[in-house]
């Protein structure tokens, strides 16, 4: 099984600030690996696929990057609506598909 | 406009079952995977089962190997879960997913998810 380990569990930013959430992968998922929003008692919403892909809709601000094991989603220029939890999946290799621990991305 | 819709979840006691529902709509339904995922509210996705569009293959997460059954009708365009044999560790929201390619050969990642029904085992 691919364990999925994303850090920080927390990330405390200002609106208008530049936010790096990172993903790491026990081992190689080349770049398998999607990223998802999660906001409360919502269903998760794609954002990014095949590590560096934004989804149809997703904003520009939203950007994925990384290979292999390191991964890294950035959102610049914080918006309100940002502030939500993020988990990133990897597809690589499955059984089972696993997701990291999330994100929580807060308001400061 | 795609969507999905779950039901069925509810309270059951352990070793019960349930059958949970997720209806597609604004998409060709038999030509895509899908999934069931689960999340303890509050806290992280696992991954349950999924099922190819095209030849019917199924996949399961060890934990539900041998108790949950994933099925499809599409000419209903209906996801299944059954169910059985339920464990308080089965308590969790749990939401039916589409996958984003139209070949229907295996799950990936969800690009639509269907807003979830709760599922809670307890005595």
């Amino acid at each position: 099984e691919v364990v999925m380990t994303q850090s920080p569990a927390t990330l405390s930013l200002s609106p208008g600030e530049t936010a790096a959430l990172s993903c790491r992968a026990s081992r190689s998922i080349t770049t398998n690996l999607a990223w998802y929003l999660q906001k409360p008692g919502q269903a998760p919403r794609l954002l990014i696929y095949g590590a560096s892909t934004r989804a149809t809709g997703v904003p520009a601000r939203f950007s994925g990057s990384g290979s292999g094991t390191e991964f890294t989603l950035t959102i610049n220029s914080l918006q309100s609506e940002d502030f939500a939890v993020y988990y990133c999946q990897q597809y690589n290799q499955w059984p089972p598909l696993t997701f990291g621990q999330g994100t929580r991305l807060e308001i400061k | 406009e795609v969507q999905l819709v779950e039901s069925g979840g509810g309270s059951v006691q352990p070793g019960g079952s349930l059958r949970l529902s997720c209806i597609g709509s604004g998409f060709t339904f038999r030509n895509y995977a899908m999934s069931w995922v689960r999340q303890v509210p509050g806290k992280g996705m696992e991954w349950v089962s999924s099922i190819s569009g095209s030849s019917g293959d199924t996949h399961y997460a060890d934990s539900v190997e041998g108790r949950f059954t994933i099925s499809r009708h599409d000419s209903e365009s209906t996801l299944y879960l059954e169910m059985n044999n339920l464990r308080s560790e089965d308590s969790a929201v749990y939401y039916c997913a589409k996958d984003l390619s139209s070949t229907g050969w295996y799950f990936n990642f969800g690009d639509y998810w269907g807003q979830g029904t709760l599922v809670t085992v307890s005595s």
